[in-house]
């Protein structure tokens, strides 16, 4: 079965970069994209960005453009999210998603399997 | 493209019919997802679409829409439908997502 494996919770300091892991399986992973979203707390989803596994194309949030690199190895099915220059705003658990690939403007659009989630806190 | 849910959260009892809307401020096309998210837990996909249904989702989830203005309907509401529920467009990016109907009992 598809199963998206995330690192764990991460504290960080303001400033400071993270950057958080997930490990795909049970598909091939190069056909599909990666999303990532994350959810403040107490609040809603925010779509981060998302990346082709399979062209390396990427598509960023423009509130966090300029401080985010998603990234994928393909030796390993895993994909990569980089959030640098950290803030307290960046406080938030951060999901993994299957998502279209490898065009995100294709035909088929949603993010059918996620990772358990992965909580970052930024705190001085 | 901003979207908007209503209402932000709903009462409700096992075996109601239950409706949520989902409005966008411009067209987007049959490209709008559902979601449902339970405490600390990952959102898991419900219908994608508009209508379709995800494989292994009950049949008491339908979706359907009129414009730009998306329903999400839980035929009769079951004890594990106790959730929060969140649309997504997907027509033009940055995706994005309702602000969410917590559906409670």
């Amino acid at each position: 079965q598809v199963q998206l494996m995330q690192s764990g919770g991460e504290v960080k300091k303001p400033g400071a970069s993270v950057k958080v892991s997930c490990k795909a399986s049970g598909y091939t992973f190069i056909k599909y994209g990666i999303s990532w979203v994350r959810q403040a707390p107490g609040q809603g989803l925010e779509w981060v960005g998302w990346i082709s596994t399979s062209s390396g194309d990427r598509n960023y949030e423009e509130k966090v453009q300029g401080r985010v690199t998603m990234t994928t190895d393909t030796s390993t099915s895993t994909a990569y999210l980089e959030l640098r220059s950290l803030t307290s705003d960046d406080t938030a658990v951060y999901f993994c998603a299957r998502a279209p690939g490898p065009t995100i403007f294709g035909d088929v659009r949603h993010l059918d399997n996620w990772g358990q989630g992965t909580l970052v806190t930024v705190s001085s | 493209i901003p979207m908007t849910q209503s209402p932000s959260s709903l009462s409700a009892s096992v075996g109601d019919r239950v409706t949520i809307t989902c409005r966008a401020s411009q067209r987007i096309n049959t490209y709008l997802n559902w979601y449902q998210q339970k405490p600390g837990k990952a959102p898991k996909l419900l219908i994608y679409a508009v209508s379709s249904l995800q494989s292994g989702v009950p049949s008491r989830f339908g979706g359907s829409a009129s414009g730009t203005e998306f329903t999400l309907t839980i035929s009769s509401l079951q004890p594990e439908d106790f959730a929060i529920y969140y649309c997504q467009q997907s027509y033009a990016t940055p995706w994005t997502f309702g602000q969410g109907t917590k559906v409670e009992i």
